[in-house]
């Protein structure tokens, strides 16, 4: 079975623009999280897409934004970015049934603002 | 405030020794707990998880302990090998599927031949 995919791997942005990330779960899996990684914050979570509907949003500002599409394919939107905006960002999905807290990763998509 | 806690930033092993990697948490409505390894520019890779139900779940040569009631839990790896050296990552889940994880901030592991 083929894992979460994301793309693209790696970003150079400027300061003030906006940017686009993809994540693609495993099949069959519906439910999508976005995750964002910096050393001095460690993993903190984004917001999570279940069924094209937002189930749980992180303490993020609103610039940072998602969707879900009717394939499980989600994307995130961050608009105006900032310095502080540089990180590794990561997508996890995760199956139904018993163990459907176990989230399984992708290979992150490297974000640099400068 | 941090509701998971991995208090030592780094540990160094012996290979063949044993590795416990050890995780507070504040939270006592986490029901799931979770162990991921991650290396540098990769995702974090999903190694093991338990349930508050339990107190011990093994897989090969990981094995998770949870102390419920110290909301404690450790991951022992035996043997340690040096494949093993990366950041290793507690974060725990209030109920099945529906509540985001809450990640610890890690503790590099580094197995030495």
């Amino acid at each position: 079975k083929a894992g979460v995919t994301q793309t693209p791997r790696y970003l150079i942005k400027t300061r003030g623009q906006q940017v686009t990330l993809s994540c693609s779960p495993i099949s069959g899996h519906r439910s999508v999280s976005w995750y964002q990684q910096t050393p001095g914050q460690g993993l903190q979570f984004l917001f999570e897409y279940f069924s094209e509907t937002q189930r749980n949003k992180g303490n993020f500002p609103g610039r940072f934004s998602g969707r879900q599409f009717s394939n499980s394919r989600s994307e995130m939107n961050v608009s105006t970015l900032e310095l502080g905006d540089s990180a590794l960002y990561l997508c996890a999905s995760s199956g139904r049934g018993g163990r459907s807290y176990e989230q399984y990763f992708g290979p992150g998509t490297r974000l640099t603002v400068t | 405030d941090q509701q998971v806690k991995q208090n030592s930033p780094s540990l160094s092993v012996q290979e063949g020794r044993i590795s416990i990697l050890n995780c507070d948490y504040t939270n006592s409505m986490f029901d799931y707990f979770l162990w991921y390894k991650k290396y540098p520019a990769e995702g974090p890779t999903f190694l093991i998880s338990i349930s508050s139900i339990k107190d011990k779940n093994e897989d090969g040569r990981f094995t998770v302990f949870l102390n419920k009631s110290a909301k404690h839990l450790s991951l022992h790896i035996v043997p340690s090998q040096p494949g093993d050296s990366a950041v290793y990552f507690c974060a725990a889940s209030e109920y099945s599927g529906n509540t985001p994880l809450v990640f610890g901030k890690g503790t590099r592991l580094s197995v030495i031949a």
